[in-house]
């Protein structure tokens, strides 16, 4: 079974910065591409950006290209998105999922709630 | 503002079908099978439940089935059970992006 299990819930301050994981188990994790999603209150998901772990290649939305990183380490199965200063609108929920090139995300983890606020 | 037009809400009573439209244009669902619906309970992470316009991942209900014509995608829920009442979401690949809807709440009466 395909598991994709995040770290809880952050709250930071306008500036700091912040990592959040997602580990994946169950499935060849370095020969699948993962995503990281974000959703704010009331509204849509947004994909923001991909990452094959393989070989480290990733994709960003134009979006969120230069506001966030993502990273991955095969030797641990884990996906990582991180900011480097946070800002009160980056608050959201955050999901990583797996995805076959952007065209759905298949297998999706629980969530991050990151909340950003003075 | 979504890339892609849902009805805000879609009500039924248990045992009705009801139909989501999903609109976008020429450039990505008119463009591209790679149109996918996503459900998703308050609270909890979006499910997958349609891709590539059409099927179904394993697990999912025959009662939902999904289909397109030109650009507009759109998601049937046959047998309306109370446990369908859920926000829906579409999404559609384009030029190496993915779009999503903004989503669709349905309410059984």
């Amino acid at each position: 079974e395909v598991q994709l299990v995040q770290s809880g819930a952050e709250v930071k301050k306008p500036g700091e910065s912040l990592k959040i994981s997602c580990q994946g188990s169950g499935y060849n994790f370095a020969r699948n591409w993962i995503g990281w999603v974000r959703q704010m209150p009331g509204e849509g998901p947004e994909w923001m950006g991909i990452i094959y772990p393989g070989d480290s290649d990733t994709r960003y939305s134009p979006s969120f290209q230069g506001q966030v990183t993502i990273s991955a380490d095969k030797s641990t199965s884990t996906a990582h998105l991180q900011w480097g200063s946070l800002k009160a609108s980056d608050t959201a929920m955050y999901y990583c999922a797996t995805t076959q090139w952007l065209r759905h995300f298949q297998h999706w983890g629980q969530g991050t709630l990151v909340t950003v606020s003075s | 503002q979504s890339a892609l037009t849902q009805p805000a809400s879609v009500s039924g009573s248990p045992g009705q079908s009801i139909t989501i439209s999903c609109t976008g244009t020429s450039s990505d669902v008119g463009d591209y099978n790679y149109v996918s619906w996503y459900q998703q309970y308050p609270g909890k992470a979006p499910k997958l439940m349609i891709y590539d316009v059409s099927n179904r991942p394993s697990g999912v209900s025959d009662r939902f089935s999904g289909s397109k014509s030109g650009d507009t995608a759109s998601l049937t829920i046959s047998g309306l059970q109370a446990e369908d009442e859920a926000d829906y979401y579409c999404s559609s690949y384009t030029s190496r992006r993915i779009l999503f809807g903004a989503g669709t709440r349905v309410t059984v009466l």
